[in-house]
């Protein structure tokens, strides 16, 4: 079964409301959790690392007051997208590595669309 | 600077045939880690394989083999025995750090088509 589970696979909202994405790691305790975003025929951009406890680490260009992310506890991260608008549709997937170095799973991803 | 670069957009094979899908990095740092991913057109991202920059063999997984070269910066997948259900995007990814902490960064992706 998969060990890293996101929810909802799929989102449909108005613009200018804000979505919320879990990730959860469903086996094993995962302190550092990402997020990518994916854009049609396009590859995984990273948006930002998610850290238990801690506020999460931005990669330049990802706005931290539009994408909130929330590492609450060992097995869960969100991704909230504040005042979605069309240009935020995408797909979101996140991952969280295990213990051996080649250990990385990534969840099944949420495709959101902003009308 | 970009670490990861796929040269190849699109690929085709011929059913049955064998495929090398290439892929070369940089990096400064001596430990690092080298994925591959395929994603489906369903979007889900599938684990092929995994190259440690400190393993002495190439790593192998079933019809999957990457080939390591080193000096040249290089981590090549190469799929033997193509099948119908290989059609897919194909990620090559790199880690700097070999601790699960450590972000992973995606090249560009090779389309890859096999045909009967």
């Amino acid at each position: 079964g998969a060990v890293v589970s996101q929810h909802p696979s799929w989102v449909i909202c108005k613009s200018g409301t804000s979505v919320k994405i879990e990730c959860r790691s469903l086996d094993f305790q995962a302190t550092t959790m990402f997020w990518y975003r994916q854009f049609p025929k396009q590859s995984l951009m990273l948006m930002a690392t998610s850290n238990e406890g801690s506020k999460a680490t931005y990669e330049q260009g990802v706005e931290k007051d539009k994408f909130l992310i929330n590492h609450a506890s060992l097995t869960l991260s969100t991704l909230t997208v504040t005042s979605a608008h069309p240009e935020d549709s995408s797909f979101y997937i996140c991952s969280a590595g295990g213990i051996r170095p080649g250990e990385l799973f990534f969840g099944e991803g949420s495709r959101l669309t902003v009308l | 600077a970009q670490k990861i670069t796929q040269t190849q957009p699109g690929m085709f094979v011929q059913e049955k045939e064998a495929v090398t899908l290439d892929c070369t990095y940089d990096t400064s740092d001596p430990s690092y880690g080298l994925f591959w991913y395929k994603q489906p057109s369903s979007g889900e991202m599938i684990f092929l394989i995994y190259q440690g920059s400190y393993d002495q063999q190439n790593a192998t997984e079933g019809r999957y083999s990457l080939n390591f070269q080193k000096a040249r910066k290089s981590a090549n997948l190469v799929i033997s025995a193509s099948q119908l259900g290989d059609s897919a995007m194909y990620f090559c990814a790199m880690r700097e750090g070999v601790d699960s902490s450590y972000k992973l960064i995606f090249g560009s992706g090779t389309r890859l088509l096999v045909r009967p």
